[in-house]
Order: structure tokens, then sequence, then C-alpha cells
């Protein structure tokens, strides 16, 4: 079956420590994301990328890392200068290029990440 | 800036009732807009997806319309059930390799 993995599901890191969240993808699409999802303040850009080897920042990179080194792959690294790291962060892909109609976004399953 | 609202924030209705959810953008000049759902603590489902040229996209229950001139979208939801029961999220897209802009959801609940 086609779809976004991200692991692990649940993580718990003490303040101070980087951390890296997995995402992985088999539905050949260019184009990753990770969002992060607080309550009451929707869904926020963090980092996206159109295509291997290049990404972009998006509205809330601070304390933020990224790397793009494979299509199907784009792991997300909240470091401790990340002053809130505690959240849910999702992961999607879409096709970034040709028939627009293709651009739907899909999302993995999320990672609840808490820093005590 | 793209601003997407999404009104109301919550709605509680009995099973077998149809409802409206309604979502506003305030930059006319969109690509497409998706609809999602969300289940507690899970991913986002895609539900519709709605081209700049459309008016309006059907799966099942669902109908959504989108009026670009006046900046909204409604999801029609015919015959709730209590499995219908999640968070309802719009998002639009501003060009072909723009990043989606998303509304804060609508959450619903159906009583059976």
């Amino acid at each position: 079956d086609g779809g976004i993995t991200q692991s692990p599901k649940y993580l718990f890191r003490k303040e101070g420590q980087n951390v890296t969240l997995s995402c992985e993808q088999n539905l050949n699409h260019d184009a990753m994301y990770w969002y992060r999802q607080d309550p009451g303040q929707g869904l926020r850009l963090i980092y996206y990328s159109q295509i291997v080897n290049d990404f972009q920042k998006g509205d809330i990179a601070e304390g933020y890392s990224v790397s793009r080194e494979k299509k199907e792959s784009f792991p997300l690294t909240v470091t401790s200068a990340q002053k809130n790291p505690t959240a849910f962060y999702l992961c999607a892909s879409s096709i970034s290029s040709g028939r627009t109609e293709l651009y739907e976004q899909y999302f993995g399953p999320g990672t609840r990440l808490t820093v005590t | 800036k793209q601003e997407v609202t999404q009104i109301p924030a919550a709605l509680s209705v009995p099973e077998g009732e149809n409802l409206v959810l309604n979502c506003s953008f305030t930059d006319s000049a969109i690509y497409n807009l998706q609809w999602f759902r969300q289940d507690p603590g899970k991913g986002l489902t895609s539900l519709l997806l709605i081209q700049s040229s459309q008016r309006e996209q059907t799966s099942g229950r669902l109908n959504a319309s989108l009026d670009k001139s006046s900046g909204r979208s409604t999801l029609y939801i015919a015959a709730s059930q209590p499995g219908d029961s999640a968070t309802y999220l719009c998002a639009v897209r501003q060009s072909g390799y723009s990043t989606l802009t998303f509304g804060k959801g609508t959450m619903l609940l159906v009583s059976p």
C-alpha cells in the first residue's frame, strides 16, 4: 500500500536534547512538508521541500532543521533551540509539478513529541 | 497574506441531520482548495479537492462547493452519522508551487 509513514508515534525527550522525527513516503511524490499542530493554533508550516537536495523555510522554521537526501525521506530535527517543542508533528507530501489536479496533499499519521 | 477562516469552530448535531461547514479565504486568487478530516490524535485525511475552475466536487455523502469571487467554500454533509464526528479543515493553495494555508477547523460532533 502506498502512503506516508511517521515514526515513532510518541516520542519523549528531555529539555536540551535534539531529536529527529522520521517521515518516509512511497507515493513517488516530489514535494514533502512538515507541519506543527498545537491546540487552538491550527497547522503551521515548518519546512518544505519541492525536490531532492532542496528545501525552504516555512512560517516557523526557527529551532528546526531538515534534510532531503532521498526522494522518499524528509527527516525533521527538533533542536534544543526550539523553545516550545512539545506538539503534534505532521508530515505530508504531494506532486509538485505537472497536472495541477494532482497537487492533492496527503498526510502521515503524525508524531506526538513531549519534551520535559 | 492569505487567511483562511472556518465557522463555526464547533458544531453539535443529532444523527441524520444535513449540515454545512463554512470556509472563507481573503485572497480569491487561489489555485485549489482542499477539505480534510482529522480524527483525534491522527493525521489528516483528504476528503475533496476543488480546482479553481470547478464549482463543486462530490464524494458519497459529501459535497464541497467553491465560490472564488466571494472567497468561500462550503462542505455539505448529508444524513450525518456518529462516525462523521471529527475535525474538518479546509486549506487553499495560492499557486501550483505554493504551500497550503489552513483554517483552524470545525470540530463536529454527531450524536446518536
